[in-house]
């Protein structure tokens, strides 16, 4: 069964680094997402994209962030100056265009010291 | 008011009952509904969506949606202590491409 990759699966990185982390969506999906999850948490919405566009983003997705669909398959999530607030399991999802359920990757925590 | 609200428990049921989660919601503009199970440390696990108004079922899972009172529940039958989770409430807006959360609520089967 086709599922969300992600890796890598633990990033430790210090504090004002560049971190990217990055996603294989389900291969015939059209909608991808990243979410986060700070330990003990609810699942907080970050960004949306579409037809290699931004769709949707929230109030924490701002400058210091970036997504990019570099080819076919890859869909990646940059964090330009991380801060420690953004140490967080990071969430890729995907969905097809003709249904609104959304599929989960493993995950990404990353850990900024 | 929250925009989405869950009981986070937890809530603990003897192996082989029915476990009833629930789950409201704030914007009546909402139109899908999903319920995710997510095991410590790891991802949001999709066990069902439901869209209208009524029951949907999926083998031991039963989602009941309620348009007019705004709430949406999760029954569980014959009850697993592998269904020993957090369970996920989402629901996205008509006018949006997101999920809205819930905070969860942590479900405990006892042997």
């Amino acid at each position: 069964e086709p599922e969300v990759t992600q890796t890598p699966s633990h990033q430790v990185t210090q504090m004002g680094q560049e971190v990217i982390l990055r996603c294989v969506p389900i291969s015939n999906h059209l909608y991808f997402y990243w979410y986060r999850q700070i330990l003990g948490q609810k699942v907080e919405f970050l960004v949306s994209f579409y037809n290699n566009e931004i769709s949707e983003k929230s109030e924490i997705f701002d400058d210091q962030f970036s997504v990019e669909r570099p080819d076919g398959s890859n869909f990646t999530l940059k964090i330009r100056s991380t801060k420690l607030e953004d140490s967080a399991m990071y969430f890729c999802a995907s969905r097809p265009g003709t249904a609104y359920e959304q599929y989960f990757g493993p995950g990404t925590r990353l850990t900024v010291t | 008011q929250k925009e989405v609200e869950q009981n986070s428990g937890p809530l603990s049921v003897p192996e082989g009952a029915i476990a009833s989660l629930n789950c409201t919601y704030s914007d009546r503009g909402s139109q899908s509904f999903f319920w995710y199970r997510q095991y410590s440390g790891k991802s949001p696990e999709l066990i069902m969506s439901i869209y209208s108004n009524g029951d949907k079922e999926d083998g031991r899972f039963t989602a009941q949606l309620n348009k007019a009172s705004q709430y949406v529940s999760l029954l569980i039958r014959d009850s697993q202590p592998s269904d020993s989770a957090t369970y996920l409430c989402a629901v996205k807006k008509d006018s949006n491409y997101q999920l809205i959360w819930g905070a969860g609520t942590k479900l405990i089967i006892k042997p």
